[in-house]
């Protein structure tokens, strides 16, 4: 089935620090979506890459997708408190399956 | 409000008994997922309907069976034969892909499930 990793598994960063989270396929992407998931709480969807080195900002996060569309990374600049839970990427197969694959998730917890 | 819920929010049962968890949906949506999230841990695709009377196999269906009679409801009855059921389980649902473009999922709050 769809392999999908993400590291690093856990981050702790000083309030104001930059973050990363990357995403890495086994196969080729048609897209790939990311999620945020605050502690206690379901996820919730951020935004959609599709096409091959497309990068998208949202305020002080940076979403970027591989020029092979293999790999993606969310960056985050300055980094605050309410950034604080579990960065998902999820990704499907060809166009017609509606299977979506959750990665394996990147906690971030800031220290104030 | 339109949204997904999930019902009941805590469920406890004994080991040995099969339970059902309740997704109602009201967006309208063709499909409809179940995840499994154990503490600390991703979320892993048990079921998927992409359409009413149809489903398939996640990552992680044995021990779990569901049901699409409506298009509102996709309910998950885990089973004795799983072995590790408890967990907190997460149902979504979202619109059907017609490009290249996926419609972002939907997340009911979640039931967490607890079997002794």
């Amino acid at each position: 089935g769809q392999q999908v990793m993400q590291i690093p598994q856990y981050q702790h960063v000083q309030e104001g620090e930059d973050f990363t989270t990357y995403c890495n396929s086994s196969t080729t992407l048609s897209n790939i979506q990311w999620y945020k998931q605050r502690p206690g709480g379901h996820p919730v969807f951020l935004i959609q890459l599709v096409k091959s080195g497309e990068v998208k900002k949202q305020k002080r996060l940076t979403f970027q997708f591989g020029e092979a569309k293999k790999n993606s990374s969310l960056h985050i600049t300055a980094t605050q408190t309410t950034d604080v839970g579990t960065y998902f990427c999820a990704v499907t197969p060809n166009f017609g399956n509606e299977k979506l694959t959750f990665g394996t998730g990147t906690r971030l917890t800031i220290i104030p | 409000d339109g949204g997904i819920t999930q019902s009941p929010k805590y469920l406890f049962r004994k080991e040995g008994q099969n339970v059902t968890l309740s997704c109602e949906q009201n967006l309208n949506h063709d499909a409809m997922y179940w995840y499994r999230q154990d503490p600390g841990q991703g979320l892993r695709l048990i079921y998927y309907s992409q359409i009413v009377n149809d489903f398939q196999k996640g990552d992680i269906a044995e021990g779990y069976s569901v049901s699409r009679e409506k298009k509102e409801s996709f309910p998950l009855t885990v089973t004795s034969a799983q072995k590790n059921p408890t967990a907190f389980y997460l149902c979504a649902s979202r619109e059907r892909r017609t490009s290249s473009y996926n419609s972002p999922l939907h997340f009911g709050n979640g039931t967490r499930l607890t079997v002794t």
